[in-house]
């Protein structure tokens, strides 16, 4: 079992649609959630991150952490085509500073 | 304000041969990463360094080396490169614990022939 799974997809919204994206993690230990963004041949960016049960929401975009599940999920609103790109899932445990990343999910979002 | 700059942004080794690549940060991050991007398998941790003065192996560490010169700087060394290396090469930094998230570098885009 992966530590940090995602499905690859391609999903595919419309434009104006909320977009969901998922990760479970399999270290019940686990401390810090993160996700980045991947444009197509850049490096990753952070767009969030949450350590507490519950929901975050920053603009357009909302972490929602449940420890009980080990699920971390991602919600977009009103996505862009500018939103496509590929998100990836970061989990931590400790105090090292290491990050496990799932395989990220491609997002494909259609004018 | 640069970040973490990464040196070069694209290489060609034949197998054999050795080679560098560079990282260097200005946010005065304690914690420095490797990580490699290959398709399908995300990215995955080569070495790490979580303060000055220390490193330790990560998911995948055989076949690489790492310096942290000083604070600033951490380097990853290939000594006998192997067309199982090629890859995409990402240097991150972070506060200690990481518990901000990573900045990452623009990456090296290493081919092994």
């Amino acid at each position: 079992q992966k530590e940090v799974e995602q499905n690859s997809g391609p999903l595919s919204v419309p434009e104006g649609a909320i977009a969901s994206l998922n990760c479970t993690y399999s270290d019940r230990g686990s401390q810090s959630f993160f996700w980045y963004r991947q444009y197509s041949g850049k490096s990753p960016e952070l767009i969030m991150f949450i350590y507490s049960n519950g929901d975050k929401e920053d603009g357009r975009f909302t972490a929602q952490l449940n420890k009980a599940s080990q699920y971390v999920s991602l919600l977009i609103r009103d996505s862009q085509p500018s939103d496509s790109a590929t998100y990836l899932c970061a989990v931590s445990s400790g105090n090292t500073g290491k990050l496990i990343f799932g395989q990220g999910t491609t997002l494909q979002v259609k004018p | 304000n640069a970040g973490v700059t990464q040196t070069p942004k694209f290489q060609v080794l034949k197998t054999g041969q050795s080679m560098t690549l560079q990282c260097a940060q200005d946010m005065n991050h304690n914690s420095m990463y490797w990580y490699r991007q290959d398709p399908g398998m995300g990215l995955r941790l080569i070495y790490y360094s979580a303060s000055e003065g220390t490193t330790d192996k990560g998911e995948v560490p055989n076949g690489y080396n790492v310096s942290r010169l000083n604070k600033r700087e951490f380097s990853l060394r290939l000594e006998s490169a192997a067309p199982s290396q090629t890859s995409v090469y990402f240097c991150a930094s972070s506060e200690t614990g990481g518990g901000n998230g990573y900045t990452f570098g623009s990456g090296t885009r290493l081919t092994v022939v």
